[in-house]
């Protein structure tokens, strides 16, 4: 089956740092999304981007689904965005079933 | 306001019993998701369903079992032969957004085997 890998598994930033995280995947997919799981375990949708790129505030999203991969950047980073960051795809041959990278656990000193 | 409702948060559960999770939405979604994620890992598919008395296994059935009868209800039991129940358990939906399946999920809910 499709494989998700996540770099890097784990991050500390000093509050304001940016940073680049990435979502290779093995094969096409229709769906990509990216997740935030906060210390108490909520997963919140950040982005549904299968291609493309898409801005929200200080994140930003970019799928170049020809070379299978996707980047997630985080602007003058803040002591609420720690948690583990998930990328999550939909195979092509499997509708409705996305499979989970193994995350980025993100660390934000004040 | 719109969401997915698990119960209960924590659960303890001694060696060989049945146990329940709730799972609860009001979206009026179709699609339904239980995951399991384990202490530092990512989240794995037990079992998913796209419409009402219809539901098919994911990658770690065994030992699980789930119902589907009416669009805002998919309860998940764990069974006494989940050799590992220790976990935190997700219930998600989908919503059907230009053709993809946008994922929301529910708070979790927390079991621990005594």
């Amino acid at each position: 089956g499709i494989q998700v890998e996540q770099s890097p598994p784990d991050l500390i930033l000093q509050e304001g740092a940016n940073s680049t995280l990435r979502c290779n995947f093995s094969d096409s997919v229709n769906n990509l999304q990216w997740f935030h799981q906060n210390p108490w375990g909520q997963l919140i949708n950040l982005f549904y981007i299968p291609s493309g790129t898409k801005q929200n505030g200080r994140l930003s999203a970019t799928t170049v689904a020809t070379e299978r991969y996707s980047l997630l950047y985080i602007s003058s980073s803040q002591t609420t965005d720690s948690g583990v960051y998930f990328c999550a795809v939909e195979p092509r041959d499997s509708s409705y079933k996305l499979i989970f990278g193994s995350g980025t656990r993100l660390l934000v000193r004040p | 306001d719109g969401g997915i409702t698990q119960s209960p948060k924590y659960l303890f559960r001694k060696e060989g019993q049945n146990v329940t999770l709730s799972c609860e939405q009001n979206l009026n979604h179709d699609a339904m998701y239980w995951y399991r994620q384990d202490p530092g890992q990512g989240l794995r598919l037990i079992y998913y369903s796209q419409i009402v008395n219809d539901f098919q296994k994911g990658d770690i059935a065994e030992g699980y079992s789930v119902s589907r009868e009416k669009k805002e209800s998919f309860p998940l039991t764990v069974t006494s032969a989940q050799k590992n129940p220790t976990a935190f358990y997700l219930c998600a939906s989908t919503e059907d957004v230009s053709g993809a399946n946008v994922l929301t999920f529910g708070a979790g809910s927390r079991l621990t085997v005594l």
